[in-house]
């Protein structure tokens, strides 16, 4: 199984940058993901890592190390749509993805 | 529009009664899963299907059934719900193909309430 850990909330101001820790302990990988959940509605997926590094897209970035499971996603810029639950999610190799319990971030004016 | 439809997208069920939540996608994924989603838990795994025929067991599959049938459906059964069984429910599709991102792509929800 996979054992995925984030923290559960944080706080971050308008205009700033904010970074989601993920740690992951997993008997297989075949890459990580993460995904927005606004209150109330479903997962939609934000960023795909299988090699080590950064990727970048538009004002989220991600970044994984393989060697020592952990990942980061950094949202910059930050705007108060960007309010809602970022979930971490390792896909192991029978393609099943299982889920970290999410970070709710909240953006304040 | 393309995407995974499911049904209800709300229920409050009486203890015991049998429940199935239904899940449709038009994108013709060839796999599918069911998760439930919990407060301070996150996502958990309960079944999935690899390719029409096929199922297999998730994380927590204990008390719930599935069904592939054909590429489209994938039905989740509750024989006799209970309350633990409170949760929301989100069925999911993903064309998997070997390598590359194979993204999920998530179904609105389905709140069930049991009591």
């Amino acid at each position: 199984g996979q054992n995925i850990d984030q923290p559960t909330e944080m706080t971050a101001t308008e205009g700033a940058i904010v970074q989601i820790n993920c740690t992951y302990q997993t008997s297989g990988f075949n890459g990580l993901f993460w995904y927005q959940q606004h209150a109330g509605e479903a997962p939609t997926f934000l960023s795909y890592n299988v090699l080590d590094g950064l990727e970048e897209k538009g004002r989220f970035s991600s970044f994984l190390s393989r060697s020592k499971g952990y990942s980061y996603l950094l949202l910059k810029e930050l705007q108060m749509k960007d309010s809602a639950s970022y979930l971490c999610a390792v896909r192991d190799g029978d393609y099943k993805l299982s889920f970290g319990a999410g970070t709710t971030v909240t953006v304040r004016a | 529009i393309a995407g995974i439809t499911q049904a209800p997208t709300s229920q409050i069920l009486a203890a015991g009664r049998r429940m199935t939540l239904r899940c449709t996608q038009d994108m013709r994924h060839n796999a599918m899963y069911w998760y439930r989603q919990d407060l301070g838990l996150g996502l958990r795994l309960i079944h999935y299907s690899n390719t029409a025929g096929t199922t297999g067991k998730g994380e927590v599959p204990d008390g719930y059934s599935v069904s592939r049938a054909n590429t489209d459906d994938f039905p989740l059964t509750l024989a006799s719900a209970v309350p633990s069984q409170t949760s929301v429910y989100f069925c999911a599709s993903s064309n998997n193909q070997g390598t590359g991102a194979n993204v999920l792509t998530f179904g609105a929800g389905s709140r069930l309430t049991v009591l």
